[in-house]
């Protein structure tokens, strides 16, 4: 089955720092990622799909990742970081099936 | 724009009552799911719908029910709570397979 590994429980950056979120799966066919993020006390949003169309996805609020096949990797990232992105960020991986994969999660605390 | 709603929000059950967990989405999607998010573990699929009078099994079912009478309601069943069932619960739903998922609020439960 396919699975999820992100790197780092927690990350810290600066406000106007970049933001760099590493999400690496495992997955016998193409996959299909997506990245979710999670506000206190609210379920997860998507902030940007990958359903081969491009290995360059752009999302909300200038995120964007990029799929790597080689490294099995779909790392998120932002240029600048906004204290509004303070939150907790799912990876999620899909494989041609009703099964949907999440990773443990990573928390992206930004510091004024 | 409901989205997909959960009731209720909180709950704290004693062990070994009964409870149902009510999931409601206005977006005619055909496929719903059910979570549970335990710290540091992400989420794992309980159960899932692609349509009415079609569920089955996800990665973590055990002491849960659900039923799927319409396309719009999905409910969620504890028959017996257990501690280990204290969680917060997510219901999603999407389009299709492979599609994002739209997700409600949640609801924190706490069996003591």
């Amino acid at each position: 089955a396919q699975s999820v590994t992100q790197l780092g429980s927690h990350v810290s950056v600066s406000e106007g720092a970049l933001v760099l979120l590493r999400c690496n799966y495992s997955s016998s066919v193409p996959p299909y990622l997506f990245w979710y993020v999670q506000y206190p006390n609210q379920g997860l949003q998507l902030l940007l799909k990958y359903t081969s169309a491009a290995t360059l996805v752009k999302g909300i609020n200038d995120f964007e990742a990029e799929f790597k096949k080689s490294e099995t990797s779909f790392h998120l990232t932002k240029p600048s970081a906004h204290m509004s992105d303070a939150a907790e960020y799912f990876c999620a991986v899909s494989e041609n099936n009703n099964d949907m994969r999440f990773g443990a999660g990573t928390r992206l605390t930004v510091k004024p | 724009n409901a989205g997909v709603t959960q009731t209720p929000k909180f709950r704290i059950l004693k062990i070994g009552q009964s409870m149902t967990l009510q999931c409601t989405q206005d977006m005619n999607h055909n496929y719903m799911y059910w979570y549970r998010q335990d710290p540091g573990m992400g989420l794992k699929l309980i159960y899932y719908s692609v349509g009415a009078g079609i569920t089955d099994k996800g990665e973590v079912p055990n002491g849960y029910n659900v039923s799927r009478s319409t396309t719009e309601d999905f409910p969620l069943r504890l028959e017996l709570a257990a501690p280990s069932q204290t969680s917060v619960y997510f219901c999603a739903s999407s389009p299709g397979a492979n599609q994002p998922q739209h997700f409600g609020d949640g609801t924190r439960l706490s069996i003591l």
